[in-house]
C-alpha cells in the first residue's frame, strides 16, 4: 500500500510571497503523483500531475512541483501568491503496476493575507 | 458540458435507514470513484470502479456498497448507516487511474 504524509496542516502566507507546500510518500513501488486544489465549498481539481520524465511539473495558476524519488517527495511551489489561492490543497499517490487505488494526504489549508 | 453530477447535495438521516447517493458522469470515463473527507484526514477512498460491473474496495469499505450496472452512473448505498459515516462524500470520474479525476459538488450526510 501508499500512504502520504503533508506536514502542515495550515500555512499562512503575505501576498506575493513565495510558498511551498510539502508532501511526502511512502511506496515499495513506483508511482504516480498528483495535487489537488480544494477552493472554498467545492469540489476538487487537479493543479498537477507526476507521470514520468521530467521531474519537474508545472501545472495551473503558476503552481509546479518537484519529483525527488530519493527524498520520496513531491513539493508544490508558487513563487508569487494571491489572495485567490486561498484554499485547501491535497497530495495524492497511485501505484504504477495496476493497483488502482488513490491514496490522499491529510491536506495543507494556505491562507494568504493581503 | 463535462461534469459529475452527485444526488442529493444535503442529506439527513437517522441510524439503520438504508439511503443511496446517486454519481453519474457524462464524460464516457471508466474509471470511478467514491471518497469520504473528513477534517483532519484527508480523503479517504471507499470503493473504485474500472469499468461496468467491475468494481474494488479502496481503503476504508465497511458499511457501503456499490454498483456499476452503466458507465455512466456509480451509486453509493448504505445499507444501515450509523454516525460515524456522517461526512462528506465526494464521487469522482476518468478516463484511467493516471489520468485527471473529475470531482463531483460533494454530498454532506448526517447520521443521527
Amino acid at each position: 500500500a501508499q500512504s502520504v504524509t503533508q506536514l502542515d496542516s495550515q500555512v499562512p502566507v503575505f501576498e506575493e510571497a513565495p510558498v511551498e507546500l510539502r508532501c511526502n510518500y511512502s511506496s515499495s513501488v513506483s508511482v504516480y503523483l498528483f495535487w489537488y486544489v480544494q477552493y472554498p465549498n467545492q469540489g476538487l481539481q487537479l493543479l498537477l500531475k507526476y507521470l514520468s520524465g521530467s521531474t519537474l511539473v508545472k501545472g495551473i495558476n503558476g503552481f509546479e512541483a518537484e519529483f525527488n524519488k530519493s527524498q520520496t517527495s513531491f513539493h508544490l511551489r508558487k513563487p508569487s501568491v494571491h489572495i485567490s489561492d486561498t484554499a485547501e490543497y491535497f497530495c495524492a499517490v497511485s501505484a504504477r503496476n495496476g493497483f488502482n487505488k488513490f491514496y490522499f494526504g491529510s491536506g495543507t489549508k494556505l491562507n494568504v493575507k493581503p | 458540458e463535462a461534469q459529475v453530477t452527485q444526488n442529493p447535495r444535503y442529506l439527513i438521516t437517522v441510524t439503520g435507514k438504508k439511503l443511496t447517493v446517486t454519481c453519474s458522469q457524462n464524460m464516457n470515463h471508466e474509471y470511478m470513484s467514491w471518497y469520504r473527507q473528513d477534517p483532519g484526514l484527508g480523503l479517504r477512498q471507499i470503493y473504485y470502479s474500472m469499468n461496468v460491473e467491475v468494481t474494488d474496495k479502496g481503503d476504508v469499505p465497511e458499511g457501503y456498497k456499490v454498483s456499476r450496472k452503466e458507465k455512466r452512473n456509480f451509486p453509493l448505498i448504505l445499507e444501515s448507516p450509523s454516525p460515524n459515516q456522517t461526512s462528506l462524500y465526494f464521487c469522482a470520474s476518468s478516463r484511467m487511474v493516471r489520468e485527471t479525476q473529475y470531482f463531483g459538488p460533494g454530498t454532506r450526510l448526517l447520521v443521527l
